[in-house]
């Protein structure tokens, strides 16, 4: 069965302290993987998406990179404003194209 | 451009009530779809659309029925609510691999 998993399932960070976020999946034809940012009482909100080992996007202080079984989200020098619940999401092609989602990392970055 | 919208907000219904949830969006994508969002269960996909008139079933079906008569809407329907199905219920549509998520409607089933 496709399963992505997402760890750590909370993490605490300084104001500027550099860390790593990461979402591990079983391969099984993946078409993409995808994370976004989730602010409490509020819907996921795209960030980026990845199609092949060894691509990565950037926007402001945060990285995504993909291998062939996990991505990392990385943040560099992070705000309190980061703060939020960061969710990875992959496309299989044997599941229809449909998002299959991890639980979630909920960042908390205290200045 | 609203993006994608729900509504309403927030729900409480009784056990055996029916109701529906509503979802549109004005940037005619195509692809739409639902989910709920539980604690500790990540978000999981109850149906989705690939166009008007074309609808199937994703992770979680059970108890709740769409419909896509428009490309601009897409209702989820429960049939009769049960406690299990309280959750956070998010639309989304999609472009090119891009998915926009509504705000979300927080039900509650007693």
């Amino acid at each position: 069965e496709d399963q992505v998993t997402q760890s750590p399932e909370a993490l605490r960070l300084q104001e500027g302290e550099s860390s790593s976020l990461n979402c591990s999946y079983t391969v099984s034809g993946l078409r993409g993987l995808f994370w976004y940012r989730q602010d409490p009482g509020k819907g996921p909100e795209f960030l980026f998406t990845l199609y092949s080992a060894g691509e990565e996007k950037e926007k402001e202080r945060l990285k995504a990179t993909l291998t062939k079984k996990e991505s990392f989200l990385h943040i560099t020098a992070p705000k309190p404003e980061d703060s939020a619940t960061y969710l990875c999401a992959v496309q299989f092609y044997n599941q229809g194209g449909k998002l299959i989602f991890g639980q979630g990392t909920e960042l908390s970055v205290k200045p | 451009n609203a993006g994608v919208t729900q509504t309403p907000k927030f729900q409480v219904l009784k056990t055996g009530q029916s109701m529906t949830l509503q979802c549109a969006q004005d940037m005619n994508h195509e692809y739409m779809s639902w989910y709920r969002q539980d604690p500790g269960m990540g978000l999981r996909l109850i149906h989705y659309s690939v166009g008007a008139g074309i609808t199937d079933q994703g992770e979680v079906p059970n108890g709740y029925n769409v419909s896509r008569s428009t490309t601009e809407d897409f209702p989820l329907r429960l049939l009769s609510a049960a406690p299990s199905q309280t959750s956070v219920y998010f639309c989304a549509s999609s472009f090119d691999n891009e998915q926009y998520f509504g705000p979300g409607t927080r039900l509650t089933v007693t």
